[in-house]
């Protein structure tokens, strides 16, 4: 079974700071992976996804992706944090093996500090 | 504007009670999900639902039951059975069944207190 795992479950970063939020996959095929934001007390929007196409994904509010299958990651990263960035971050994989359904981490809450 | 709506959003159960909470979608997407959400476990899924009429148990199942009647409805009880059912509850919809290159669109989320 594929599974995403999101390694630090709490970020802080200084506002203007690059912004790496870390992602590792596991799957046995090509992998279909998003990265959701989730502010309080509301549903997940889509930041980014990787679908073969590229393996650098620009996604919405400046944040992009690098799919590089020799690590088995896809970490977002933003070059400059703004304090509207701060929310929790999921990362997901689409399993493709007969259950079609996502697959989600534990997600990372980014803190942005003034 | 097409979505995904989520009702209510907040949601006080008793102890013993079943409730349901609603998810309705004008996307004309064919599959489904609900997932439950709890601080520092992600989101874990309870059902799915490729197509109507036709449903699947997720990760965590016990205590709750679907339908899907409707194509643009899915709704999610949360039975007596369901021994900690305080959680906030998301639902999604994309646009394929099988196809899993397209991403989730999820509604705002039902929080599910127990009092």
């Amino acid at each position: 079974a594929q599974s995403v795992t999101q390694l630090g479950s709490h970020v802080s970063v200084s506002e203007g700071a690059l912004v790496l939020l870390r992602c590792n996959y596991s799957s046995s095929v090509p992998p279909y992976l998003f990265w959701y934001v989730q502010y309080p007390n509301q549903g997940l929007q889509l930041l980014l996804k990787y679908t073969s196409a590229a393996t650098l994904v620009k996604g919405i509010n400046g944040f992009e992706a690098e799919f590089k299958k020799s690590e088995t990651s896809f970490h977002l990263t933003k070059p400059s944090a703004h304090m509207s960035d701060a929310a929790e971050y999921f990362c997901a994989v689409s399993e493709t093996s007969g259950t079609y359904k996502y697959i989600f981490g534990t997600g990372t809450r980014l803190k942005v500090l003034a | 504007d097409g979505g995904i709506t989520q009702s209510p959003k907040y949601l006080f159960r008793k102890e013993g009670q079943n409730v349901t909470l609603s998810c309705e979608q004008n996307l004309n997407h064919d599959a489904m999900y609900w997932y439950r959400q709890d601080p520092g476990q992600g989101l874990r899924l309870i059902y799915y639902s490729q197509i109507v009429n036709d449903f699947q148990k997720g990760d965590i199942a016990e205590g709750y039951s679907v339908s899907r009647e409707k194509k643009e409805s899915f709704p999610l009880t949360v039975t007596s059975a369901q021994k900690n059912p305080t959680a906030f509850y998301l639902c999604a919809s994309s646009i394929y069944g099988r196809v899993m290159n397209t991403e989730a669109f999820f509604g705002q989320g039902t929080r599910l207190t127990v009092v």
